[in-house]
């Protein structure tokens, strides 16, 4: 397609149950990255792919988070026993190259609600 | 490390006004500096960038921003504002050796008719 496609837009689970949040970047991009957007709280960067390897994690706020991309492209997020500070929306983001040359492009995020 | 400040969680300013979104960074290498607009439930949508070349940047929609090293400012601005233009706004800078993009807290920017 034509831009990065997130799924689902919007999640509602029961607290404790586990979800999984799915990315498709831009074509020939090699760089992903995955970001947490709560209110007034700014972008939180997660993790960071290159090609199929996440060279950087240090985003993930716990252990119940992971993340994994494949084919150097579709990225799947997983959150175990989620929990309701884990409600916010899930940003998407790929790039060329992952340099600074090169912007990143975001999908419209899935918006997560845990009751 | 790099980091950026936005000053200003929320903006107002009448149709017609000059925008000044502001945005300071922390960086200890060369930068690379964006501006990103997120309209009500969309992604974010890339504004403009620096990347090192002219420090006067122009972008879409009539925006444009100023690098200037010795304020290690990147302020956005814009001559008059249109009611389209209210949205939120996220400046972000990355080393230009870098891949990891730190953004700011988001400028909320209302137009009033």
């Amino acid at each position: 397609g034509a831009g990065v496609s997130q799924s689902p837009s919007n999640k509602v689970t029961e607290k404790g149950k586990d979800v999984e949040l799915r990315c498709d970047p831009i074509s020939g991009h090699t760089a992903l990255y995955w970001y947490r957007q709560s209110l007034g709280q700014g972008l939180e960067f997660l993790i960071y792919f290159q090609g199929n390897s996440a060279p950087d994690k240090s985003g993930l706020p716990s252990d119940r988070f992971s993340a994994e991309r494949t084919g150097g492209s579709v990225s799947t997020l997983t959150i175990q026993r989620t929990q309701q500070e884990d409600s916010a929306v899930y940003l998407c983001a790929s790039s060329l190259d992952g340099t600074g040359f090169s912007p990143l492009h975001f999908g419209n995020g899935t918006r997560l609600t845990v009751t | 490390a790099q980091s950026v400040t936005q000053l200003g969680s929320h903006v107002s300013v009448s149709e017609g006004a000059l925008v000044l979104l502001r945005c300071n960074y922390s960086s200890s290498v060369p930068p690379y500096l964006f501006w990103y607009v997120q309209y009500p439930n969309q992604g974010l949508q890339l504004l403009l960038k620096y990347t090192s070349a002219a420090t006067l940047v122009k972008g879409i929609n009539g925006f444009e921003a100023e690098f200037k090293k010795s304020e290690t400012s990147f302020h956005l601005t814009k001559p008059s504002a249109h009611m389209s233009d209210a949205a939120e706004y996220f400046c972000a800078v990355i080393a230009n050796t870098g891949n990891q993009f730190y953004f700011g807290t988001g400028t909320s920017l209302t137009v009033i008719p």
